[in-house]
């Protein structure tokens, strides 16, 4: 079935880079998306990437796919403390349902 | 624009209560979803309206109903609730007239069933 696995926790200083992982199942997903959520507040749409596209760039954040491995990133460079926030790994199955990951909380280091 | 807009934010229930979570959005959007958020397992889809007019189980729809009212509001009820269906409640819409596009949440209902 579908299902996308994303690590729950992750740390770094401010002004390096961040790393996100996630690995998804379903091979004909269209879009692959990356929502943020802040503290007490919905989710965003931060980015995405289509599915027939290995890399994406806008302003800091690089998404990179690997279609083979159905794995999925997201790099956010020169993190900031306003970056700390629950990021959300999810693929597009087509059949108006998005299936989410269970969300990686990013902590920033002053 | 208010977006997507639910109520309450927060609620408390005895077990065996009943209520209803509202929610309605001013996009024009078709299709609208209710997702509950638990620690450790990220958002899990209820029940979802690809349309006005029709509504369809999701993943966790167990205890759950849905009432699709018109084009804008979408609502969840419990009959009867219980503890395991204390958790944050997210609607959303879905953007374009497809199958597929951005979804746009509510600030979420933080329910606990005592």
């Amino acid at each position: 079935g579908e299902d996308v696995e994303q690590s729950l926790f992750l740390s770094v200083r401010e002004g390096d880079s961040s790393v996100i992982n996630c690995t998804y199942t379903d091979s004909s997903s269209t879009y692959l998306y990356w929502y943020k959520q802040e503290p007490g507040a919905g989710l965003q749409l931060l980015t995405y990437i289509f599915s027939n596209m290995d890399m994406k760039q806008d302003q800091r954040l690089t998404v990179l796919l690997n279609k083979k491995d159905k794995h999925l990133s997201l790099r956010i460079a020169d993190t900031q403390t306003g970056d700390s926030a629950i990021y959300f790994c999810a693929e597009d199955t087509g059949g108006f349902k998005t299936i989410f990951g269970a969300g990686t909380r990013l902590f920033v280091k002053a | 624009n208010a977006g997507v807009t639910q109520t309450p934010k927060f609620q408390v229930l005895k077990t065996g209560q009943s209520m209803t979570l509202q929610c309605a959005q001013d996009m024009n959007h078709n299709s609208m979803y209710w997702y509950r958020q638990d620690p450790g397992m990220g958002l899990r889809l209820i029940y979802y309206s690809a349309s006005e007019g029709t509504t369809d189980k999701g993943e966790v729809p167990n205890g759950y109903n849905v009432s699709r009212l018109n084009k804008r509001e979408f609502s969840l009820r419990l009959e009867s609730a219980a503890p395991s269906q204390t958790s944050v409640y997210f609607c959303a819409s879905l953007s374009g007239t497809g199958r597929t596009g951005e979804l746009f949440f509510g600030e979420g209902s933080r329910l606990t069933v005592l």
